[in-house]
């Protein structure tokens, strides 16, 4: 399989400990993308990096969430002290993009890491 | 900044009869929109795209969408439903230059056999 792949899947962990999730691209893209999505609702962009680069962060992102793709391949985002409001769909995508400008390249999305949080 | 308003929470159609998701917008500039689909336990897979080419656009499944700037509106529509297009379908826009998808709030498509 080609497409993102998101791992676990699913996460249950008890309020106050530390998550991480890890999102692999599809291959060659450039552009990576996390997402949030809480039940009824739309996802909700949280991060993006351009290679290694994180290059814009959302109001949402609280000091708690760290993101990083160390080599500009892989990505992991990390939820430290997690609270129950952290419960969600953690959704990462992918996309290939030569450079900046106003041409929309597919965002490519992956199954997403279900996580609970007790 | 930019919105998307999905009207309808919930549609409900028999399978061979049209489909009709209605989606308004809100941009500061001309917008991109989009619509996505999500399977339960699959990832979200773009339906089709506005990009201010031409105003009707033809996605896949038989799914098309028309962009009216008079009445902001972007609204996903199909003429003969089939089981499979049961999902959620979200309505997304991305503004000029920018790199984020704002999400509509999800309608919920579900086919009567």
């Amino acid at each position: 399989d080609t497409g993102v792949s998101q791992d676990p899947r699913h996460k249950i962990t008890k309020r106050g400990q530390n998550v991480t999730f890890r999102c692999d691209p599809i291959s060659e893209h450039n552009r990576l993308y996390w997402y949030r999505q809480t039940l009824g609702q739309g996802p909700e962009f949280l991060t993006y990096f351009q290679n290694e680069a994180q290059l814009e962060k959302s109001r949402l992102l609280s000091d708690r969430f760290s993101a990083e793709r160390p080599k500009g391949s892989f990505s992991t985002l990390e939820i430290q002290r997690t609270e129950q409001g952290d419960s969600a769909m953690y959704l990462c995508a992918s996309s290939f993009s030569p450079g900046r400008g106003t041409v929309y390249y597919e965002q490519y999305f992956g199954p997403g890491t279900r996580l609970t949080v007790t | 900044a930019q919105s998307v308003t999905q009207l309808d929470s919930h549609v409900s159609v028999s399978e061979g009869t049209p489909v009709l998701l209605r989606c308004n917008y809100s941009s500061s500039y001309s917008p991109s929109l989009f619509w996505y689909v999500q399977h339960p336990n699959k990832g979200l897979q773009l339906l089709l795209k506005y990009t201010s080419a031409a105003t009707l656009v033809k996605g896949i499944n038989g799914f098309e969408a028309e962009f009216k700037k008079s009445e902001t509106s972007f609204h996903l529509t199909k003429p003969s439903a089939h089981m499979s297009d049961a999902a959620e379908y979200f309505c997304v826009v991305r503004g000029f230059g920018n790199e984020k998808l704002t999400f509509g709030t999800g309608t919920r498509l579900t086919i009567i056999p």
